[in-house]
């Protein structure tokens, strides 16, 4: 069974690089048609996506933290990492890495994907303070 | 970035009863609609996706709909353990959204 797990530093000085990793575990992050995703949850609010990184290695992220976010592979280790620059008290959240499947519906003519979030790590919390 | 808005923003329901919740996005999204159940300090867990396509594992009392720009969670019967805050989020374009949430509480 897969399962994912994130770790890094819980907390970070303002203007720093958060950086955290999400290890895979009951599965490969090379495995054809996955995608790997992060996305954040400040105290008391909704869920953010961050980005998703293909399997491929090609990345998406969101626009709005596009200048700051890198998200890479680490096929050797079977993990996936996070990287957020410039950090601001904006930024104190609990991050979750989460694994991206796919279903296809085959109509004649076109084949339709459609994305899901099905496995999550359990989320850690990072806080921006000096 | 195509809003999501789920309503109502909290529930409350007994034991038993059949809730509703919908979703509704800025634009039309054909039924790129995934739902999600977070219960209190727990990751997010998938429950439906494209719309109406229950996850394997979930129960059969969760049922979703909607094509377009409105969606609908429905949980028949109300149980214990699904008193919980739950996300619609779409997947027909990037960025990933998600609604705000809903919050379900007992009664």
């Amino acid at each position: 069974q897969l399962q994912l797990q994130e770790s890094g530093s819980g907390l970070v000085k303002p203007s720093q690089t958060l950086s955290l990793t999400c290890a895979v575990s009951g599965g490969s992050v090379s495995s054809g048609g996955y995608s790997w995703s992060w996305i954040r949850q400040p105290p008391g609010k909704g869920l953010e996506w961050i980005g998703y990184i293909y399997h491929s290695g090609s990345t998406y992220y969101n626009p709005s933290l596009k200048s700051r976010v890198t998200i890479s592979i680490d096929r050797s280790e079977n993990q996936f990492s996070l990287k957020l620059s410039s950090v601001t008290a904006a930024d104190t959240a609990v991050y979750y890495c989460a694994r991206v499947a796919y279903s296809i519906v085959v109509v004649p003519g076109e084949d339709y994907y459609y994305y899901y979030m099905d496995v999550w790590g359990k989320g850690t919390t990072v806080t921006v303070s000096s | 970035d195509i809003q999501m808005t789920q309503s109502p923003p909290s529930l409350s329901a007994f034991v038993g009863d059949r809730v509703t919740i919908t979703c509704r996005a800025s634009q039309s999204i054909s039924t790129y609609l995934n739902w999600y159940q977070q219960t209190a300090g727990k990751a997010p867990k998938l429950l439906i996706y494209a719309a109406s396509s229950l996850r394997s594992g979930v129960p059969s009392r969760f049922s979703g709909s909607g094509s377009g720009t409105d969606f609908t969670l429905t949980i028949s019967s109300l149980q214990p353990e699904d008193f919980a805050t739950y996300y619609c989020q779409q997947s027909y374009r990037t960025p990933v959204t998600f609604g705000q949430g809903t919050k379900l509480e007992i009664k």
